[in-house]
């Protein structure tokens, strides 16, 4: 059962245009949401966080949305650039947990 | 970027035989995590520890025993390695605050592959 979703596999998007990236869960339990950026042959580095009580948090080109009611988040990067070409996972953690449960990624390829 | 080294990086090993991991952290954090990462699956919990020998299973535990003595290092042990152990392992680190949960660093991967 997976309860962190990423249901698309790729994305493509020109360079200066803006990627979405999406993310659903399901356990309801979840306040606490995490992306994380990933080049070949590196470990996962985080990139964003939100927790439950908001609804946005920005730095720099990127924003997360958080739409608790659909179950939904997205990370928003404008404008894309090349270097951000990398597989993107989401995470979510619940209340009273310290593990993170993570979803199977999004590959972004930012093309010139 | 965290202090967090693994070893080996790469590794080759025959079904059958027992292999582990090391992960070694210079950050003096109280938790840490080992995952695997496979490919339509994402990452996943092996085990983890929140102290020295503190340790729980994950979600994928079987087949795994881990150990921790001292604060910086955290070893994975696959006793009898099996194919479908063939993977990329990451540790990861984190120190709980205020909140339970705080953000995981991750180090940079070991690829195992069994034959």
């Amino acid at each position: 059962d997976q309860q962190v979703k990423q249901n698309s596999p790729s994305l493509s998007v020109q360079e200066g245009r803006i990627s979405i990236l999406n993310c659903d869960y399901t356990n309801s339990m979840f306040d606490y949401f995490l992306w994380y950026k990933k080049y070949p042959a590196e470990g996962p580095t985080f990139l964003i966080s939100i927790s439950s009580i908001k609804d946005k948090n920005e730095d720099g080109r990127f924003t997360v949305f958080l739409n608790k009611s659909a179950k939904h988040l997205s990370l928003h990067i404008v404008p894309s650039q090349p270097g951000d070409s990398a597989v993107y996972f989401c995470a979510a953690s619940g209340r009273d947990t310290d593990k993170l449960i993570f979803g199977t990624g999004t590959r972004l390829q930012v093309f010139p | 970027d965290a202090g967090i080294t693994q070893s080996p990086r790469h590794k080759v090993t025959e079904t059958g035989t027992p292999v582990t991991l090391r992960c070694h952290q210079t950050e003096n954090h109280r938790y840490m995590y080992w995952y695997r990462q496979d490919p339509g699956h994402g990452l996943r919990l092996i085990h983890y520890s929140y102290g020295v020998k503190d340790t729980d299973k994950g979600e994928v535990s079987d087949g795994y025993s881990v150990s921790r003595s001292k604060t910086e290092d955290f070893l994975l042990t696959l006793e009898s390695a099996t194919s479908s152990q063939t993977s990329v392992y990451f540790c990861a680190i984190s120190e709980p605050g205020v909140t339970v949960r705080e953000t995981q660093y991750f180090g940079p991967g070991t690829r195992l592959l069994v034959l």
